[in-house]
C-alpha cells in the first residue's frame, strides 16, 4: 500500500502565483488534513475534512482553500502565494475524526515563495 | 498560541546514553501522542497515552502521561543512531483539535 501520496515534492513559486497541492490516500480513510510545518512552530492545521463532502478551517486557514474531491483525494490551493506561505506542507489521513485516531502522514511538499 | 512546549529543542548524545524529552503545557489534554519524523518524511506515530499517569513502553522507549494530563515525557534507554530524528508530541482537546508541540531534534552519534 502506498498510504498517503502527495505531489509535488518540491515547488518554487513567485509571489502572486497560484498552485494546487495534491493528496491521495488508499486506506479508505474518512478524514483528511492539511498541515504546515515551520521551524520552531511544530505542525499547524490549515484545513481538514472530517468526511467526504465536508471541509472545515483549522488553526491557520487564511490564504488557502481546499477541495475534498472524493473519499481518496484532498487538495490544497494557494490562490495568490505570499512569502509567508514558504513552508513544508503535509497531508494526513485517519480512519475517523477523533482524538484517539492514528494520523498517517504523506512525505511532504517543500514550498518556497520568492 | 503555542499550547505545547518541548524541551530540549536540540539534543546531541553519544550512542548508548540515556535521554529524556519533555512536553509541557498549562492546558489539559484528552490524550497525548508521540511521533518521530525523519528528514524528508512525514511524522510517524509511536504511541498514544490516554490516562493520567499512564506509562507505555515501546522497546527502549518509555512514554509517560502526567497525572494531571498536562505534560508528558519520552525516555530513551541506550540510544542508538537509528533513534535520530525529530520527536513531536501532540495533545488532543475535544474531538476535533490536535495541537503539535515545537519538536525535539535528536542526534545520536555512533
Amino acid at each position: 500500500n502506498a498510504g498517503v501520496t502527495q505531489t509535488p515534492k518540491f515547488q518554487v513559486l513567485k509571489t502572486g502565483q497560484s498552485m494546487t497541492l495534491q493528496c491521495a490516500q488508499d486506506m479508505n480513510h474518512n478524514s483528511m488534513y492539511w498541515y504546515r510545518q515551520d521551524p520552531g512552530m511544530g505542525l499547524r492545521l490549515i484545513y481538514y475534512s472530517a468526511s467526504e463532502g465536508t471541509t472545515d478551517k483549522g488553526e491557520v486557514p487564511n490564504g488557502y482553500n481546499v477541495s475534498r474531491l472524493n473519499k481518496r483525494e484532498f487538495s490544497l490551493r494557494l490562490e495568490s502565494a505570499a512569502p509567508s506561505q514558504t513552508s513544508v506542507y503535509f497531508c494526513a489521513s485517519s480512519r475517523d475524526r477523533g482524538f484517539n485516531e492514528k494520523l498517517f502522514f504523506g512525505s511532504g511538499t517543500q514550498l518556497s515563495v520568492l | 498560541t503555542q499550547l505545547l512546549e518541548q524541551s530540549p529543542q536540540f539534543l546531541s548524545i553519544q550512542e548508548g546514553e540515556n535521554l529524556t524529552v519533555y512536553c509541557n503545557s498549562s492546558s489539559v489534554f484528552s490524550s497525548l501522542q508521540w511521533y518521530r519524523q525523519e528528514p524528508g518524511e512525514g511524522p510517524v506515530l509511536l504511541v498514544t497515552v490516554v490516562t493520567g499517569g499512564e506509562v507505555k513502553k515501546l522497546k527502549r522507549l518509555t512514554f509517560q502521561f502526567g497525572d494531571a494530563r498536562k505534560d508528558s515525557s519520552l525516555h530513551i534507554t541506550a540510544a542508538q543512531p537509528g533513534d535520530t530524528g525529530l520527536y513531536l508530541c501532540a495533545g488532543a482537546q475535544g474531538a476535533n483539535n490536535l495541537f503539535f508541540g515545537t519538536g525535539t531534534r535528536l542526534t545520536v552519534i555512533p
